[in-house]
């Protein structure tokens, strides 16, 4: 049973450019919660979604981000026209119910913007 | 802001010593769990505790819940150079959408 998968697991980016990142949740879990993670930080929760739901994007800045988790396919982190300061680790992390159950984390993307 | 605590965020220890960190929230919490990260690593899921004063072991490592839901423990006794790595305690606020508030970690060192 594969874990949590997230790619690229390094990205480097240009400011301004875009910033893609995708994580595919454990087999038959469909709640997935993207953090970011700063170094010597602790993980700052961004959003949860469900399949074709956003069930709370309260940690997400309102600009330039957005998340998605579609019917098929993987949930995808979008950062567009990044800056240096959104360089961090991004974690995405799967469950199979809502609410007091663990959470399986994927390995990350590192994401430098240069 | 931040509403689960914490402190200190580095503790070094001598291999074989006992270790305790603690883990504080300003609210009453629906359930805690704890992580644990080694360096270059992802979090990894540790244990939850769910009923006031819980208590769970794991070999080495003791997890206890507060009476009053708000504060947890974590007790590694004679630690290893295994036990490396930051632990996280992640809390479950009531009525926050089933998201979990981590707490910055503690980031244990262990001198062989």
């Amino acid at each position: 049973n594969a874990g949590v998968m997230q790619n690229p697991r390094h990205l480097v980016r240009r400011r301004g450019q875009e910033a893609r990142l995708r994580c595919s949740p454990m087999k038959g879990h469909s709640h997935v919660y993207w953090y970011r993670q700063l170094p010597e930080e602790g993980l700052k929760f961004m959003v949860y979604l469900q399949k074709e739901n956003i069930i709370d994007e309260s940690g997400m800045p309102k600009e330039r981000f957005s998340a998605e988790f579609p019917k098929e396919g993987p949930s995808i982190l979008r950062i567009q026209q990044v800056v240096r300061g959104d360089s961090a680790a991004y974690f995405c992390a799967s469950s199979n119910l809502a609410g007091g159950y663990e959470q399986y984390f994927g390995p990350g993307t590192r994401l430098t913007v240069t | 802001g931040q509403q689960v605590m914490q402190i200190p965020q580095y503790q070094h220890v001598q291999e074989g010593e006992d270790f305790t960190t603690y883990c504080n929230s300003s609210t009453t919490l629906s359930n805690i769990q704890w992580y644990k990260q080694r360096p270059g690593g992802h979090p990894v899921f540790l244990i939850q505790l769910v009923k006031s004063g819980e208590v769970k072991k794991q070999k080495r490592l003791t997890f206890q819940f507060g009476e009053a839901k708000k504060n947890s423990s974590l007790h590694i006794t004679a630690t290893q150079t295994t036990d490396v790595g930051t632990y996280f305690c992640a809390g479950e606020i009531p009525g926050a959408n089933s998201k979990l508030t981590f707490g910055k970690g503690i980031t244990l060192s262990v001198r062989p």
